[in-house]
């Protein structure tokens, strides 16, 4: 069965600092993995997916992950933190058992410091 | 264009009452997806429909559970009997076809169940 591990359930950053979430995954099989970001009161909302295309994947609002098979990890990063980035980000992998469904992490909440 | 929507966005409940969550997926989506977020279990599968095949119920926590979608569109999530710890947030996602992994999933805003 596919899982995910995200390290930290809380990480804090002052403003303008680098972002660093950590994602790892297991897998017997090539994995699709994503990054949701879940805001106060609202749904998820996706961040960026690997589907082999690329190990480097841009994403929306700054972000950016790489998919580094060898450790099996999908950390994602953003270079410079903004107050606006504060909220709560799940990696997550497509189960291939049938259903496309999801499997996530425990989400990490990321607090940014003025 | 109009995203996911989910209601009631709040739903308290007395426990022992069957409760009714409302899924509209986004125009044209054919797969529909729940999922439920509690403190303890973080973000878990429940159900998946696609198209007219048989739903996927390899989530559902127990037979108080169930979900059906007609005609393709609106989909609805019935928990009867409802315990304090189907206290979470219901969300529902819907994708395009469903049948490529490298679909996004669209969610909505959730509904936040709370059982007294």
């Amino acid at each position: 069965a596919q899982s995910v591990t995200q390290l930290g359930s809380h990480v804090s950053v002052s403003e303008g600092a680098l972002v660093l979430l950590r994602c790892n995954y297991s897998s017997s099989v090539p994995p699709y993995l994503f990054w949701y970001v879940q805001y106060p009161n609202q749904g998820l909302q996706l961040l960026l997916k690997y589907t082999s295309a690329a190990t480097l994947v841009k994403g929306i609002n700054g972000f950016e992950a790489e998919f580094k098979k060898s450790e099996t990890s999908f950390h994602l990063t953003k270079p410079s933190a903004h107050m606006s980035d504060a909220a709560e980000y799940f990696c997550a992998v497509s189960d291939l058992r049938g259903a496309q469904k999801l499997v996530f992490g425990q989400g990490t909440r990321l607090t940014i410091n003025p | 264009g109009a995203g996911v929507s989910q209601s009631p966005s709040n739903k308290v409940t007395e426990k022992g009452k069957d409760v009714e969550l409302r899924c509209d997926p986004i125009s044209g989506h054919t797969a529909l997806y729940w999922y439920r977020q509690s403190l303890g279990q973080g973000l878990e599968f429940l159900i998946y429909f696609q198209g007219n095949s048989a739903p996927d119920k390899s989530g559902l926590p127990s037979d108080r559970f169930s979900a059906e979608r007609t005609g393709g569109s609106v989909s609805t999530l019935t928990i009867q009997r409802t315990q304090q710890e189907d206290s979470a947030v219901y969300l529902c996602a819907s994708s395009l076809m469903g049948s490529t992994i490298q679909e996004t999933q669209y969610f909505g805003p959730g509904t936040r169940l709370l059982v007294l």
